[in-house]
């Protein structure tokens, strides 16, 4: 059981360039978020997805994009990477409608712009 | 807007010491109440999960306990180890909006 998924775990980019991080869960949930972790910050959420086909913003949707592709799969797009995004990215998902369960995260994407 | 806090934000003990970690919320309009483990450059990882219904769990070494008229939650940690150490976080669920609100962590070290 593999839980949550995402790639890549690293990543080196450019100011400007643009990348897709992926996260694929594999335990049936509705509900998928991703948040960014900065030092002195915590946990922040970016955006999220209730259920598929929807998404709605977070705390600091700023500079993203999101897709929700199917049940499994939610996607964070950065479309110009700047310096203020150098972070650790977590992908997470639960089945928050039933409040029977926690949430259950990736293993982070540590992305650094220089 | 929700908004979770912990005290202490760092905490130092001696190996076999028990110990009490803090979290406040301001709305207790919540889901439920999760703790998480986070190891310097790692993921989280689930410790208690407490409903909102519930006024406690526990998991071998671990106690976590919910006042939620009062906005509070605690996690005790019997006979620490060294092994313990790591960042703890709890964060809550709430009812309104589809995201849980994390707290900013305590980090412990448990000295041998």
């Amino acid at each position: 059981n593999a839980g949550v998924t995402q790639t890549p775990k690293f990543q080196v980019l450019k100011t400007g360039q643009s990348m897709t991080l992926q996260c694929a869960q594999d335990m049936n949930h509705n509900s998928m978020y991703w948040y960014r972790q900065d030092p002195g910050m915590g946990l922040r959420l970016i955006y999220y997805s209730a259920s598929e086909g929807t998404t709605d913003k977070g705390e600091v949707p700023n500079g993203y994009n999101v897709s929700r592709l199917n049940k499994r799969e939610f996607s964070l797009r950065l479309e110009s990477a700047a310096p203020s995004q150098t972070s650790v990215y977590f992908c997470a998902s639960s089945e928050l409608d039933t409040g029977l369960e926690g949430a259950f995260f990736g293993q982070g994407t540590r992305l650094t712009v220089v | 807007k929700q908004e979770v806090t912990q005290i202490p934000a760092a905490l130092s003990v001696p190996e076999g010491e028990n110990l009490v970690l803090n979290c406040s919320f301001t709305d207790s309009a919540i889901y439920n109440l999760q703790w998480f483990r986070q190891d310097p450059g790692k993921g989280l990882t689930s410790l208690l999960l407490i409903q909102s219904s519930q006024r406690e769990q526990t998991s071998g070494r671990l106690n976590a306990s919910l006042d939620k008229s009062s906005g509070r939650s605690t996690l005790y940690i019997a006979a620490s180890q060294p092994g313990d150490s790591a960042t703890y976080l709890c964060a809550v669920a709430h009812n309104y909006g589809q995201n849980f609100v994390f707290g900013p962590g305590t980090r412990l070290s448990v000295l041998p």
